[in-house]
């Protein structure tokens, strides 16, 4: 079955760390680009990061840049989202979503996505 | 970065009418290489991920019922369900990937009247 399930979501201080995880399943992980979408409650969607297929390029959104790290690891098919220095406005649902084509980032497939909540 | 307005925010349509949303992205989202518009449609229903409908703005993805169709060019699209079904209860977002960040509409929630 073609998937992607995100994991490694929680409760964390601000100013913590946490990494969270996508595991994919039924495509060539490897061929596609991915990104991080997030959805905070009473916001609107926000891209947050994305990776190309052979993880050599990264992007990121200004919010995000210097405290967040997008790796891939295609030997185990996952996809994984360093986060440090969270802060409150971190506090949202994060999608993994599979790139739909290089270089065109609308996404074809998405999780179901795993909450990160920043809170002392 | 582009912004991305949808209207209206929620919409309540009886089965088997026409449900229609609009999206306006604050400058052309027209992809001048291919003369194509770099928009997406994306249908989410309680409790599931986010499932893609239309890209470019009006080529179904494989598997989308033909009652959902993607129109419009420039700054302006629409998403029309042309016939409501149940099933069809969902928030529906559009998103621009003309240029980086990709940003999305605040999404609006289609109900059955």
């Amino acid at each position: 079955e073609v998937q992607l399930l995100e994991s490694g979501g929680g409760l964390v201080q601000p100013g913590g760390s946490l990494r969270l995880s996508c595991a994919a399943s039924g495509f060539t992980f490897s061929s596609h680009g991915m990104s991080w979408v997030r959805q905070a409650q009473e916001k609107g969607r926000e891209w947050v990061s994305s990776i190309s297929g052979s993880g050599g390029l990264t992007y990121y959104a200004d919010s995000v840049k210097g405290r967040f790290t997008v790796s891939r690891d295609n030997s185990k098919n996952t996809l994984y989202l360093q986060m440090n220095s969270l802060r409150a406005e971190d506090t949202a649902v994060y999608y993994c979503a599979k790139i739909g084509a290089t270089g065109l980032w609308y996404f074809d497939l998405w999780g179901r996505g795993t909450l990160v909540t920043v809170s002392s | 970065d582009i912004v991305m307005t949808q209207s209206p925010d929620s919409l309540a349509v009886s089965l088997g009418e026409r449900a229609t949303i609009t999206c306006r992205s604050s400058q052309s989202v027209l992809y001048s290489s291919n003369n194509r518009n770099s928009l997406a449609w994306y249908q989410q229903k309680p409790g599931q991920p986010p499932k893609l409908l239309i890209y470019w703005a009006s080529t179904r993805e494989s598997g989308v019922p033909d009652r959902f169709s993607g129109g419009g060019s420039g700054t302006d699209f629409t998403l029309t369900i042309s016939s409501l079904q149940a099933e069809d209860v969902a928030v529906y977002y559009c998103q621009q990937y003309y240029s980086t960040p990709p940003t999305f509409g605040q999404g609006t929630k289609v109900e059955i009247k």
